[in-house]
């Protein structure tokens, strides 16, 4: 059964200490691996895909890498307006047919 | 452009109503997904669309719940005889649909709460 586990559950920071969120994921074959940000009362918004071992991708203050068996969201120097849920999903190949499988998030909150 | 919409934004219904809940997908996106996210829970997969065929179906957690697509476009998610373990935000999602790996856009979600 495909697993995606994120860690930690929350975290906080306070405005300019840069961190790092884990996904971590067993799959049949992985297809891609997405990340998205969620805030209060909204739906996920994309982020990132990644879809091999090696990648990586860069926007604003977040740099996601890929693994054979996680992601990392690295956060450089992050701001108040960073704090959300982020969230971690793979899509596999084959019989998983397109659907993606969600972590639980990390909640995170920076302050000032 | 614009983005996925859902209507009604929130509903509060009563145990045992059914309910409708809609979903406006990115215009010229082929493939359609319905997910459901309860409290403390990751979001879980219910049902795809590809056009207006439903080839995976196997997150509908019971056959009180259906769903269809007409037109390639809009998509209505049907819960019958609803039982408070029901409540949730159910968000829709649309993409291109080429080789696969082709990115999930979000609506804002239905925050269904049932009495």
């Amino acid at each position: 059964e495909d697993q995606v586990t994120q860690s930690p559950e929350a975290l906080r920071l306070q405005e300019g200490e840069s961190s790092s969120l884990n996904c971590s994921y067993t799959v049949s074959g992985l297809r891609g691996l997405f990340w998205y940000r969620q805030d209060p009362g909204k739906g996920p918004e994309f982020l990132f895909t990644l879809y091999s071992a090696g990648e990586e991708k860069e926007k604003e203050r977040l740099k996601a890498t890929l693994t054979k068996k996680e992601s990392f969201l690295h956060i450089t120097a992050p701001k108040p307006e960073d704090s959300a849920t982020y969230l971690c999903a793979v899509q596999v190949r084959g019989g998983g047919g397109n659907k993606l499988t969600f972590g639980t998030g990390t909640q995170l909150k920076v302050e000032l | 452009g614009a983005g996925v919409s859902q209507s009604p934004s929130n509903k509060v219904t009563e145990k045992g109503k059914d309910v409708e809940l809609r979903c406006d997908p990115i215009s010229g996106h082929t493939a359609l997904y319905w997910y459901r996210q309860s409290l403390g829970q990751g979001l879980e997969f219910l049902i795809y669309f590809q056009g207006n065929s439903a080839p995976d179906k196997s997150g509908l957690p019971s056959d009180r719940f259906s769903a269809e697509r007409t037109g390639g476009s809009v998509s209505t998610l049907t819960i019958q005889r609803t039982q408070q373990e029901d409540s949730a935000v159910y968000l829709c999602a649309s993409s291109f649909q080429l080789a696969g790996g082709e990115t999930q856009y979000f609506g804002p979600g239905t925050r269904l709460l049932v009495l």
